[in-house]
């Protein structure tokens, strides 16, 4: 089945420190991927739509300059943390889905346990 | 925002029962899908069930879809100890058609 690579699984880093986490599809091309948040106990939260080769989507609410998305080939979306603080310490997953129609399912990476100390 | 509530946020059985989880949303909807999360990982695809279907099998999982009353259901029949995990649905909204938008899960522990 299609699989969705997403790395690191885990960082920990000082205040005020940028993070990349990125996303990758293995064996198929995603012209879209999704980037989520999860809080512990809680449920994902949408923060963005990546899509290839243009600007990304940010739900309302999610500062696109603390968020910085880019979707630069069919395979691979990142997500940068900017200066990150403890507030954003957070479990971030990305999903990704086959070209095609909305009723194919999404491929979800492992996810990036990000801690700010 | 979140479209779906599951019910009920935590459910605890014995190995060998059945396990029900509700969904419910409120707008209408393309498809709805369930996802099954084990604590700290990403999410495992578990169904699709589209918008003019009402229900669907796969294994020992039965998952039903009422649109006039915007709710779905999750059965797992003789569970295991391994189906101990959040299971959430998730919603492709007509209009969005793209993203999935996600209810709060429900918290599943199957004890042997």
């Amino acid at each position: 089945g299609a699989v969705v690579s997403q790395h690191p699984s885990r960082v920990i880093c000082k205040s005020g420190t940028s993070v990349k986490i990125e996303c990758r599809s293995l064996d198929f091309q995603a012209t879209t991927m999704f980037w989520y948040r999860q809080f512990p106990k809680q449920s994902l939260m949408l923060m963005a739509t990546s899509n290839e080769g243009s600007k990304a989507t940010y739900e309302q609410g999610v500062e696109k300059d603390k968020f910085l998305i880019n979707h630069a080939s069919l395979t691979l979306s990142t997500l940068t943390v900017t200066s990150a603080h403890p507030e954003d310490s957070s479990f971030y997953i990305c999903s990704a889905r086959e070209w095609g129609e909305p009723n194919q399912p999404q491929h979800f990476g492992d996810g990036t346990r990000l801690s700010i100390l | 925002s979140q479209q779906g509530e599951e019910d009920p946020q935590a459910l605890s059985i014995q190995e060998g029962e059945n396990a029900t989880m509700n969904c419910s949303y409120k707008t209408s909807i393309n498809n709805l899908q369930w996802y099954r999360q084990n604590s700290g990982r990403g999410l495992v695809h578990l169904i699709l069930i589209r918008s003019n279907e009402r229900e669907k099998h796969s294994g020992r999982l039965r998952v039903t879809l009422d649109t006039s009353k915007k709710s779905s259901s999750l059965l797992i029949t003789a569970s295991r100890a391994a189906d101990t995990a959040s299971y959430f649905c998730a919603t492709v909204l007509n209009q969005a058609g793209t993203a999935l938008i996600f209810g709060k899960g429900t918290t599943l522990s199957v004890s042997s």
